[in-house]
């Protein structure tokens, strides 16, 4: 089955430094990646998707993902961390059908000043 | 705005009451899914439909029901309430189905008492 999972539910950061958010996915073929982003009280957006044409991908706000196929993950990072970053961030895979998403269960990033 | 619009945004309920959460998907989006957001579970994928037929189906209960209209807005019917169906339901659309970018709603929050 297409799954993922998210190494860390919590991360804290001070503003201005790295975001790493880590991502690992286990997959029969060759997957579909996003990763969500959702704010208190607020819908799922998308940061990013990779679906195979280019291993780093740039997402929305200065966030960018590299899927690694050796190492089977799939990591967001920022260099620099805004108090607007502070959020739930999912990783998910499309499911084997390739219609459903499956969803890790979120890492929450705590940005501080 | 992600352009996806669901109804209620809040709806508290009774034990063994019916409900039904509406979504409007984007402008010419021919899918639409239904998501489940709990505490325990995290989000996960209920149903799909594409054009008006089902297209996938997920770990949706038999006592939850969905369908899609000619004007491609989407309900999700659900009945005889159980405290554990309290939940945040999402709902997305696509341009069409398999491996396309979902753009979630901002949700409605069902609480049951």
């Amino acid at each position: 089955a297409q799954s993922v999972t998210q190494l860390d539910s919590h991360v804290s950061v001070s503003e201005g430094t790295p975001v790493l958010l880590r991502c690992n996915y286990s997959s029969s073929y060759s997957p579909s990646l996003f990763w969500y982003v959702q704010h208190p009280n607020k819908g799922l957006q998308l940061l990013l998707k990779y679906t195979s044409a280019a291993t780093l991908v740039k997402g929305i706000n200065g966030f960018e993902a590299e899927f690694k196929k050796s190492e089977t993950s799939f990591h967001l990072t920022k260099p620099s961390a805004h108090m607007s970053d502070a959020a739930e961030y999912f990783c998910v895979v499309n499911g084997r059908s390739g219609y459903a998403l499956n969803f890790g269960k979120g890492t929450s990033l705590l940005v501080t000043p | 705005d992600s352009g996806v619009t669901q109804t209620p945004k809040h709806l508290i309920t009774a034990t063994g009451q019916r409900v039904t959460l509406r979504c409007s998907p984007r402008s010419g989006d021919l899918s639409v899914y239904w998501y489940q957001q709990s505490l325990d579970q995290g989000l996960q994928f209920l149903i799909q439909y594409y054009n008006g037929e089902e297209r996938a189906k997920g770990n949706i209960l038999e006592r939850f029901s969905a369908q899609q209209f000619p004007d491609l807005h989407s309900e999700l019917n659900l009945s005889s309430l159980e405290l554990g169906d309290s939940a945040l339901y999402f709902c997305a659309s696509s341009l069409s189905g398999k491996l396309d970018t979902q753009y979630f709603g901002p949700g409605t929050r069902l609480t049951v008492l």
